[in-house]
């Protein structure tokens, strides 16, 4: 079972700054990896899947990159709707598995 | 709009059954799983399983194999999860999801509301 790991767990940063999440998984997941923003109270929300495409609707300030056990998301202009805990989940192999997410808090 | 609508929070007693349910609508709904991902409270997100409603195809996470039941009516475009003895351990926000692909192997989107079970005698 494929084990996924995020840092940091809590990531201040202000607003327009750059953020940058790493997400790390025990095993080659190839590209096939997806990240969710989720804010209190909501359900997840789709950011990018394919370890690099954002999903509709997604503005370009989300990037995605990597492969095999590295990945990064990138918000390169933080808006105050951003501060969130984002999550990323490999399914490339079974189960699909979620990391333990990551807190972006305003600083 | 492709939408995926839970029925509402419940409180329930230790040891009561329940069932709770996600309704798809805007898509074929035998056309791709669902998949029952759990919260608990101040807690991340944890795969329970997926269904594939078409078949009723069904895969668990090891942590609830045995513990809970994914079934679905593809008549009515609803999926369930289900309880035959909850325990405190259970209360959480239990969320569904639909593949983006034809398989299991798939990333989730749309998700439901959520649905809040709290167990407490």
């Amino acid at each position: 079972e494929i084990v996924m790991t995020q840092s940091p767990a809590t990531l201040s940063v202000s607003p327009g700054e750059r953020a940058t999440l790493s997400c790390r998984a025990s095993q080659s997941v190839s590209s096939n990896l997806a990240w969710y923003q989720q804010k209190p109270g909501q359900p997840p929300r789709l950011l990018i899947y394919g370890a690099s495409t954002r999903a509709t609707g997604i503005p370009a300030r989300f990037s995605g990159s990597g492969s095999g056990t590295e990945f990064t998301l990138t918000i390169s202009s933080l808006q105050s709707e951003d501060f969130a805990v984002y999550y990323c989940q490999q399914y490339n192999n079974w189960p699909p598995a979620f990391g333990p997410g990551t807190k972006l808090e305003i600083k | 709009e492709v939408q995926l609508v839970q029925s509402g929070a419940e409180v329930k007693k230790p040891g009561e059954s329940l069932k709770i349910s996600c309704k798809g609508s805007g898509y074929t709904f035998t056309s791709y799983w669902i998949v029952w991902v759990r919260q608990m409270p101040g807690k991340g997100l944890e795969w329970v399983g997926i269904i594939n409603p078409g078949d009723s195809d069904t895969r668990y996470g090891a942590s609830f194999q045995g513990q809970v039941t994914i079934s679905a009516d593809k008549s009515i475009s609803t999926a369930y999860l289900q309880w035959s003895s909850l325990k405190a351990s259970d209360t959480a926000m239990y969320y569904c999801a639909r593949t983006l692909t034809t398989d299991p192997y798939s990333w989730f989107d749309p998700w439901g509301q959520g649905t809040l079970v709290t167990v407490s005698s």
